[in-house]
């Protein structure tokens, strides 16, 4: 079946403009994850729901950014008033239901350049 | 907090080499560890290492966890160039939810 996709697969804004990244996990991945991958570093983990809620948003840098997945499936990461270093790729990953053991699919990521 | 630190960061071999790549880790109450494939954005899953399952392998690629060390490694052998891309190792605790905490990742060249 399809996999998780992401759109857009580039973005370019204006710094203080604001700005929405989708995702569209595995049909029936109960579980959403956003991650975000700086050059030469790994994913680091921002936000993870669980159906329509979300059950961890501590990895947030500030409130700035937000993120939403009102009915279960598709999300959208929202970032207010960008700044340069909100210049990254922005990662999605959905998993079968979120408890151990769920291998994490992952997106082709939306590169978001803030200039 | 949940801590991953991947060696060499970067790696230049050619076909039919073997490599090996390391992975260690601090983690509160381990649960699993992950590695990823990354070519050019998405990364791929490759493996899933529990404390019931602290080896694996597929064709090539295998994978072994030592608990007491707190470490893995990914072995690559007969190293082909559609092998080069980033490989990430991550790590997920009780503590921690379902997040994954990530290591910078190897980059790893394979030459002709």
């Amino acid at each position: 079946g399809a996999g998780v996709s992401q759109t857009p697969s580039n973005k370019v804004t204006e710094k203080g403009k604001y700005v929405e990244l989708r995702c569209d996990p595995i049909s029936g991945h109960t579980a959403l994850y956003w991650y975000r991958q700086s050059l030469g570093q790994g994913p680091e983990f921002l936000i993870y729901f669980q159906g329509t809620g979300a059950a961890d948003d501590s990895g947030l840098p500030n409130d700035r950014f937000f993120a939403v997945r009102p009915e279960g499936s598709v999300s959208t990461l929202k970032i207010q008033r960008t700044e340069r270093g909100d210049s990254a790729v922005y990662l999605c990953a959905s998993s079968f239901t979120g408890t151990s053991y769920n291998e994490q699919f992952f997106g082709p990521g939306t590169r978001l350049t803030v200039l | 907090e949940d801590k991953v630190v991947q060696s060499p960061l970067s790696l230049v071999v050619h076909e039919g080499d073997t490599v090996t790549l390391n992975c260690s880790y601090e983690v509160t109450n381990f649960r699993s560890l992950l590695w990823y494939k990354q070519e050019k954005k998405a990364p791929t899953f490759l493996f899933m290492l529990t404390s019931s399952g602290i080896e694996k392998k597929s064709g090539r690629l295998s994978s072994i966890l030592d608990k007491k060390e707190l470490s893995s490694i990914l072995n690559i052998t007969a190293t082909q160039t559609g092998d080069s891309a980033i490989y990430l190792c991550a790590v997920e605790g009780e503590t921690s939810g379902s997040r994954l905490t990530f290591g910078e990742g190897t980059q790893l060249t394979v030459n002709p």
